[in-house]
């Protein structure tokens, strides 16, 4: 079955720091790959996201890009800021699955 | 677009009582999926529908839940009888069936249920 396995976290950084959250899947076939986030008291949101093998998703200042050779969906930014701060999902959705498989989640603080 | 809309937010309510959720999708889409969040065991898949139909149900803890689509926009959950241990916070999300790989999810902002 599909899986999906994220850096472990929680992650604390200073404002203006490198962030790299790691993502690594198993997957049948060519899923399409999604970075959410949730920030307190509210559901998940879509950050980015990447359909095929090499494509980078990109939004406000966040990057990943697909790496069917390392099965990987590493999420970056190269300067946090505090309203940076949430639970970060990485997740998978295949051909047919329906369901989409979801990692367990990265706290990022980052602090002034 | 006013999102996936759940209600109520917030349910306080007392062992044995029965708890309705209530999720409105998003107009055009056709796929419903309801999860639960607890700090214990992260975000879990309970249920999900495509046209209304349900397609996999494993997730459902047992058989005091059970969840519908009366119509291909609104959805609810209902707990009967609740108990201590359903506590969490109870999400749904909608999104297109067709061309789903590529589709994501839309989250509403959850429903916080405790039970004493």
């Amino acid at each position: 079955g599909n899986s999906v396995t994220q850096m472990e976290g929680p992650v604390t950084l200073s404002e203006e720091a490198f962030l790299t959250i790691n993502c690594t899947y198993t997957a049948t076939g060519y899923p399409s790959l999604f970075w959410y986030v949730q920030y307190p008291g509210e559901g998940l949101q879509l950050l980015l996201k990447a359909t095929k093998a090499d494509d980078k998703g990109s939004n406000k200042g966040f990057e990943a890009t697909y790496r069917k050779e390392t099965t990987s969906f590493h999420l970056e930014k190269g300067s946090v800021q505090v309203s940076d701060s949430a639970v970060y999902f990485c997740a998978l959705r295949g051909r047919g699955a329906g369901k989409s498989t979801f990692g367990d989640g990265t706290t990022l603080t980052v602090k002034p | 677009d006013a999102g996936v809309i759940q209600s109520p937010r917030h349910e306080v309510t007392e062992m044995g009582q029965e708890v309705t959720l209530r999720c409105k999708l998003i107009s055009g889409h056709n796929s419903l999926f309801w999860y639960r969040q607890t700090m214990m065991r992260g975000l879990e898949l309970l249920i999900y529908f495509n046209n209304n139909v349900p397609i996999d149900d494993s997730g459902m803890p047992e058989d005091r839940f059970s969840a519908k689509m009366p119509n291909a926009s609104f959805s609810t959950l209902k707990i009967q009888p609740s108990e201590p241990r359903d506590s969490a916070v109870y999400f749904c999300a909608s999104s297109f069936a067709t061309g789903e790989r590529n589709s994501p999810l839309h989250f509403g902002n959850g429903t916080r249920l405790t039970v004493t």
